[in-house]
């Protein structure tokens, strides 16, 4: 079965606080995507970031980073300097090699402080 | 270049009543995915749906849900005798080929509330 585990349920930083949202993932598949998904409070999903299985090399993307360990099963998301308009609940997801579906965590709501 | 489209964005419904969601893919993309969303939880796959067909409906509840796109116009969820538990938010992704390396665009989602 998949699953994907976001244990931090709630973050609240400082702005310009560097923050980490945490992303744990289960398969057996050798291939498959993951993907980061941001929902800001007018409640639509935009797109981050999706990173194949083979592809272990960690991605920026302006203050935006990604981390894939596949030995520990992560694909942590590292937000730098981080912003008011970063406030936002932030999905991580698994998508398989074979199946039409996304599995999805619960989502890390981050609020940024001013 | 539009994104997805979901209409209504809101949707007030009595318990008994029915519900239709509708959702118009990105431009180009023949391929759409319904997904729901229960408070303070992920979203969960329902169904995905190509033009005219149902390729995956293993997270649809078997009763009072159905999920069609038709060859002209939007994909339609439709929630027949609504109860409180329908109360959700419901997103549409689409994606051009379906592929499993496809990803999927999502659209703002209709916030559904059964009184």
């Amino acid at each position: 079965a998949q699953k994907v585990t976001q244990a931090q349920t709630e973050i609240s930083v400082v702005e310009k606080e560097d923050v980490t949202l945490d992303c744990v993932y289960e398969t057996r598949d050798t291939t498959y995507y993951l993907f980061w998904y941001k929902q800001p409070p007018s409640g639509e999903l935009v797109f981050l970031i999706r990173r194949n299985s083979f592809d272990e090399q960690n991605e920026i993307s302006g203050r935006y980073s990604w981390n894939f360990q596949k030995s520990t099963s992560s694909f942590n998301f590292t937000i730098t300097a981080s912003q008011v308009v970063d406030s936002a609940v932030y999905f991580c997801a698994l998508r398989l090699n074979t199946g039409n579906q996304f599995y999805f965590g619960t989502g890390t709501s981050l609020t940024v402080i001013p | 270049n539009a994104g997805v489209m979901q209409n209504p964005r809101h949707l007030v419904r009595r318990r008994g009543q029915e519900a239709r969601l509708r959702c118009s893919p990105m431009k180009g993309h023949s391929h759409v995915y319904w997904y729901r969303q229960l408070p303070e939880e992920g979203l969960k796959f329902m169904v995905y749906l190509q033009k005219e067909n149902i390729i995956d409906e293993s997270g649809m509840p078997k009763e009072r849900f159905s999920a069609e796109f038709p060859k002209e116009g939007p994909s339609i969820l439709r929630i027949q005798q609504v109860v409180r538990g329908d109360s959700a938010a419901y997103f549409c992704a689409s994606s051009p080929q379906g592929f499993y390396t496809d990803t999927q665009y999502f659209g703002p989602g209709t916030r559904l509330t059964v009184l």
